[in-house]
């Protein structure tokens, strides 16, 4: 399974854009890349994922590198609501049936 | 749509005792797992099952716990003997396997949090 790197904490100011780094330098041709979140209490959401090109929903927009080693997610205008942990999970649909997790990034959005 | 609901939310129990929670999945939805989490840590997979048949458990699953989806809809994940390092929130999750591969798009309840004192 590829490792990934998050900062463990960012803030963000309300209506401003909320730029999520991933780094998973070790991921290999057939792994997508997966973002979820986690509100207090709450358990995790899915939000949007990738393999390539840039995607975008109605939720977030994700970036990813052209050599896939790093990607970033978009909340193009944070709320209150969007406070929360937020999960980059490699995975690769054709070898396995379970997301593994890491410690995520905690993001702050402040008024 | 009613989403995947977690029974009982909380559980405070003493060590030793045995506890079970019960998983209601998305109503069509043929996948089912179940997760463990501690406090700043993310998500732990434990095990999950496609209809009632239980295709994968994680070695964090010791033989004091077990799983059942016994008609490929509910689930319970009984724990006994509890210890005091059981104490975590259990998250249960389900999608729609229709074809191959899986897609990824899994769909949390809320989780039971237990306490083990």
């Amino acid at each position: 399974d590829a490792k990934t790197t998050q900062p463990p904490s960012m803030d963000c100011a309300e209506g401003r854009a909320a730029n999520l780094p991933c780094n998973h330098s070790t991921i290999s041709g057939n792994e997508y890349v997966y973002w979820y979140r986690q509100i207090h209490s709450q358990g995790p959401q899915y939000i949007i994922h990738g393999l390539k090109n840039n995607e975008t929903n109605e939720m977030a927009s994700l970036i990813i590198t052209e050599d896939r080693k790093s990607s970033t997610l978009i909340l193009p205008h944070a709320t209150l609501r969007d406070t929360a942990v937020y999960y980059c999970i490699p995975f690769a649909p054709h070898n396995t049936d379970k997301l593994i997790f890491g410690t995520g990034t905690r993001l702050q959005v402040f008024p | 749509d009613t989403g995947v609901s977690q029974d009982p939310r909380h559980k405070i129990t003493k060590r030793g005792q045995n506890v079970t929670f019960r998983c209601d999945p998305i109503s069509e939805h043929n996948r089912l797992y179940w997760y463990r989490q501690t406090l700043g840590q993310g998500p732990e997979f434990l095990t999950y099952f496609q209809n009632e048949a239980q295709l994968e458990k994680s070695r964090l699953l010791s033989d004091r716990f077990s799983a059942e989806r016994p008609k490929g809809s509910f689930s319970t994940l009984e724990i006994q003997r509890t210890e005091q390092g059981d104490s975590a929130m259990y998250l249960c999750a389900s999608s729609l396997f229709v074809t191959s591969p899986f897609t990824g798009e899994l769909f949390f309840g809320e989780g039971s949090r237990l306490t083990v004192l």
